[in-house]
């Protein structure tokens, strides 16, 4: 079964470095990937996702994660944060062929920014 | 437009307690989703809906779980006899519903539901 991993359930970077949100999954076959987040008493927003094509996808707010097939990885990153990144991000695969609904979700990586 | 709205926002009941939670897709989404975010855990599927009929709901936990869109719209997910590992926020998500795997869900602020 399709399952996804977070390293790091917090991450703490400077105002102006780079953040770099970690996320493998487990399935031999690669699945549709997805970066969403979620503020405080917000409902998840999508970031970006991979389905087929590019392998460096860009996202909102200057994200961006490229999937490496070689490392089941898709890494988030930014070159520079901002206060405003501070938030929990979510990794989720759906498996091709699957059920559409079905998005298999990490455990989320809480960011938070130091001024 | 109005997004993906859900209530109550919180809901606190007693343990053995039967209760309803309601999401309001987006207008002209046929495809509506419900997850369970447990606490520092992801959201876990639980249910998607196409349409008024339930096209998986491989992710209910046990026969107490019962979700229903009987016009195509709004959706109600509704808990028997409650127990207090029942305690999470459940989200709903809608989609444009096109039939494509990769399209966006768009999620709800999620109810947040204590079992005392």
């Amino acid at each position: 079964a399709q399952s996804v991993t977070q390293l790091g359930s917090h991450v703490s970077v400077s105002e102006g470095a780079l953040v770099l949100l970690r996320c493998n999954y487990s399935s031999s076959v690669p699945p549709y990937l997805f970066w969403y987040v979620q503020y405080p008493n917000q409902g998840l927003q999508l970031l970006l996702k991979y389905t087929t094509g590019a392998t460096l996808v860009k996202g909102i707010n200057g994200f961006e994660a490229e999937f490496k097939k070689s490392e089941t990885s898709f890494h988030l990153t930014k070159p520079s944060a901002h206060m405003s990144d501070a938030a929990e991000y979510f990794c989720a695969a759906l498996t091709p062929g699957g059920s559409q609904g079905n998005l298999i979700f990490g455990k989320g990586t809480k960011l938070s920014v130091k001024p | 437009g109005a997004g993906v709205s859900q209530t109550p926002s919180n809901k606190v009941t007693e343990k053995g307690k039967y209760v309803e939670l309601r999401c309001d897709p987006i207008s002209g989404h046929t495809a509506l989703y419900w997850y369970r975010q447990s606490l520092g855990q992801g959201p876990e599927f639980l249910i998607y809906f196409q349409g008024t009929g339930a096209a998986d709901d491989s992710g209910l936990p046990n026969d107490r779980f019962f979700a229903v869109r009987p016009e195509g719209s709004v959706s109600t997910l509704k808990i028997q006899r409650t127990e207090r590992g029942d305690s999470a926020v459940y989200l709903c998500a809608s989609s444009a519903g096109t039939n494509s795997r990769i399209e966006t869900q768009y999620f709800g602020p999620g109810t947040r539901l204590l079992v005392l």
